[in-house]
């Protein structure tokens, strides 16, 4: 497996609903970004934290660092179905090596 | 408009038929990585390079190559292609170092190019 690792695998939730995917990675990091795409499509970046910063927000998503525990929340509050989407996690060291997890597949329901 | 263009966007070839796929991004970005990424899984990086004439192996490098003769183009090269390297690949771009927006590090992707190694 890689080493940015996301859980759940896949999350179904209704149209309102709050969604929350884990990420977790096993080496110290610059940054810790997220990313959304849809079915074969490219990546969209969503936001990013960096290894000193506890929490970010940007609209109906809020992100969550750990460094101690070498993991990151991302939380989307009030989904709408357009949310359906895959999102993944990246880490990224200074060196430039960019390494994702295998995603998180979020279905929301109308 | 910035972006990131990959071209061919489809491509089916044979094995051994030696391809090339193209990269290039108008932001002026340092950095530029390949990833390919099969079904049900992240992107798996191939080759990145932090600048000009610079270039570092990723996780799955085998059986390919990059050049970046030119800040804006980051070629892929597959010398003999085989089947296990039918994927979907996706390149990217971004500025090196820091600064105090907080989305300068973030990476623009490509519409990707799936391609079919028969």
């Amino acid at each position: 497996s890689q080493q940015g690792e996301e859980d759940p695998q896949a999350l179904s939730i209704q149209e309102g609903e709050n969604a929350t995917m884990n990420c977790s990675y096993k080496t110290s990091i610059n940054n810790l970004q997220w990313y959304r795409q849809n079915s074969g499509r490219g990546l969209v970046h969503l936001i990013l934290i960096r290894s000193n910063e506890r929490e970010k927000h940007s609209g109906r998503l809020r992100v969550t660092l750990d460094t101690s525990k070498k993991s990151s929340s991302l939380l989307i509050t009030a989904s709408r179905a357009a949310d359906t989407a895959s999102y993944f996690c990246a880490k990224a060291t200074n060196a430039g090596k960019s390494t994702f997890g295998d995603g998180t597949t979020l279905t929301v329901k109308p | 408009e910035a972006q990131v263009t990959q071209n061919p966007r489809y491509l089916i070839t044979v094995t051994g038929k030696k391809l090339t796929v193209t990269c290039s991004q108008n932001m002026n970005h340092e950095y530029m990585s390949w990833y390919r990424q099969d079904p049900g899984l992240g992107l798996r990086q191939i080759y990145y390079s932090m600048n000009v004439e610079v270039t570092d192996k990723g996780d799955v490098p085998e059986g390919y190559k990059v050049s970046r003769k030119e800040k804006r183009n980051f070629p892929l090269i597959l010398e003999s292609p085989s089947p296990n390297q039918t994927s979907l690949y996706f390149c990217a771009s971004r500025f090196v170092g820091t600064s105090v927006s907080s989305s300068y590090n973030e990476q623009f992707f490509g519409p990707g190019t799936r391609l079919t190694v028969l």
